[in-house]
C-alpha cells in the first residue's frame, strides 16, 4: 500500500463511451502524474500537475482530459477512445521538486473494445 | 531510442544468486531512480541516487552511477523468489522545471526460481 489509490482497477469501454479514472493520494503531496503503460513500451508520462496546475501535457490526444480539483485528487476523463488506448494507466504523486521519488497507485487496466 | 534503457531485457536466476541490471541514459541528469513493478501492478520506488553520488546501498540493493558513461547498475544480492518482478530505471533530467518529471526505460524482467 503506497498511499495512492486508483479506481476502478479494471475498465472495459466501447469507443463511444465516456468514462473517468480516479486517483487519490493520502501522502500530502503537491505533484500528481498520469502515466500510460503499454506492453513492450516504456512508461509514458501523460500529464503533470503541480499545486493543482497542469505543468506538463506530453502531446496527449484530446480524447484524454485530466482534471485536478485539489492536490489530493486527480481524474482522467476518457471519451471516444481507440483500441490502441488499451493499456495500464498509472497515477503517481510526489513532493514537487527535483529530488523526490514518486509513489504509484496500482493502476487501472483499461480495455477499449 | 529511449532515455533510460535497461539491459538485459530479461534475466533468469536461481534463488540465492545475485542479479545485476544495467541502465544507460543519454542526457545529463539530476538523479536516477530505480523502481520495481510486480506484474500488472503499480511501481514501487527502490532507491534514488543523485548525480554527485557514485554508489548507494539499501538492504540487499546496491546501485552505482557513472555519469561519465551515463550508466547505472542495480545489484540485488542473495535473490529470493519474491524478487521476481520488472525493474525500471528512471532519470530526472536537469532543467525540467519543478516537477519531478521522470523518464523511464523499458525495464528488465527478473525471474528468480527456487
Amino acid at each position: 500500500e503506497t498511499g495512492v489509490t486508483q479506481t476502478p482497477r479494471h475498465l472495459v469501454m466501447g469507443m463511444t463511451n465516456k468514462k473517468s479514472l480516479k486517483c487519490e493520494q493520502h501522502l500530502g503531496h503537491n505533484a500528481m502524474y498520469w502515466y500510460k503503460q503499454s506492453a513492450k513500451k516504456p512508461l509514458e508520462l501523460m500529464f503533470v500537475y503541480n499545486f493543482k496546475e497542469q505543468t506538463e501535457n506530453n502531446s496527449v490526444p484530446s480524447r484524454f482530459s485530466p482534471e485536478c480539483p485539489n492536490s489530493s485528487h486527480l481524474f482522467l476523463h476518457l471519451h471516444t477512445l481507440q483500441p490502441e488506448d488499451s493499456a495500464l494507466y498509472l497515477c503517481a504523486s510526489s513532493q514537487p521538486g527535483q529530488q523526490y521519488e514518486q509513489y504509484f497507485g496500482p493502476g487501472t487496466r483499461l480495455t477499449v473494445t | 531510442s529511449q532515455q533510460g534503457e535497461e539491459d538485459p531485457q530479461a534475466l533468469s536466476i536461481q534463488e540465492g544468486e545475485n542479479a545485476t541490471m544495467n541502465c544507460s541514459y543519454k542526457t545529463s541528469i539530476n538523479n536516477l531512480q530505480w523502481y520495481r513493478q510486480n506484474s500488472g501492478r503499480g511501481l514501487v520506488h527502490l532507491i534514488l541516487i543523485r548525480s554527485n553520488e557514485r554508489e548507494k546501498h539499501s538492504g540487499r540493493l546496491r546501485v552505482t552511477l557513472d555519469t561519465s558513461k551515463k550508466s547505472s547498475s542495480l545489484l540485488i544480492t542473495a535473490s529470493r523468489a519474491a524478487d521476481t518482478a520488472s525493474y525500471f530505471c528512471a532519470t530526472k533530467s536537469l532543467n525540467t522545471g519543478t516537477a519531478s518529471k521522470l523518464t523511464f526505460g523499458t525495464g528488465t524482467r527478473l525471474q528468480v526460481t527456487l
